[in-house]
């Protein structure tokens, strides 16, 4: 069936550092992909996402290309903020239409 | 607009008790998901609806029940909670079964 690996985490970071969070997945088909965040206390939003092969998704300053040679779709920014310490997930949707989410990664980000 | 609303926000139950989540949307949104989530877990999906008057199973329905008798709202029932449906549930709608989903705050539920 379809699945999604994500790295875990927490991952630490320093203001201003790069950020990458690896995400592979399987799936039949063509899937399309996304990126959720979900801020402490509150529910997941939708960050970016992907429908097809070599498509970029960007948002905030988050960016993850949909690379099919590889099935991953890794989420990376280049100087984080305090305010991106949050827990993000990546999802994709293939056949039936329903999401499939990785387990979440948090990002703790420190002054 | 409100977007989807979720009640309680937190709840202890015991061993065997029931109780209703409640969750609603304001976007009048055709499709409404009720999932969980598990400490290191993605989300699994519990149960969905379509639209008002049908539900259908997802990847972890056992031990729940749902109903959709309006657009509006999608209640998700546990009857006889167990130890096992501690987790943190989400509630999220769409308006086709391709957009985005939105996703309400949460209930966190432990049964002790």
């Amino acid at each position: 069936g379809d699945s999604v690996t994500q790295m875990e985490g927490p991952v630490t970071l320093s203001e201003e550092a790069f950020l990458t969070i690896n995400c592979t997945y399987t799936a039949t088909g063509y899937p399309s992909l996304f990126w959720y965040v979900q801020y402490p206390g509150e529910g997941l939003q939708l960050l970016l996402k992907a429908t097809k092969a070599d498509d970029k998704g960007s948002n905030k300053g988050f960016e993850a290309t949909y690379r099919k040679e590889t099935t991953s779709f890794h989420l990376e920014k280049g100087s984080v903020q305090v305010s991106d310490s949050a827990v993000y997930f990546c999802a994709l949707r293939a056949r039936g239409n329903k999401l499939t989410f990785g387990g979440g990664t948090r990002v703790l980000v420190k002054p | 607009n409100a977007g989807v609303t979720q009640t309680p926000k937190f709840r202890i139950l015991k061993i065997g008790q029931s109780m209703t989540l409640q969750c609603a949307q304001d976007m009048n949104h055709n499709y409404m998901y009720w999932y969980r989530q598990d400490p290191g877990m993605g989300l699994k999906l519990i149960y969905y609806s379509v639209g008002a008057g049908i539900t259908d199973k997802g990847e972890v329905p056992n031990g729940y029940n749902v109903s959709r008798s309006t657009t509006e709202d999608f209640p998700l029932r546990l009857e006889l909670a167990a130890p096992s449906q501690t987790s943190v549930y989400f509630c999220a709608s769409s308006y086709l079964v391709e957009d985005t989903q939105y996703f309400g705050p949460g209930t966190r539920l432990t049964v002790l």
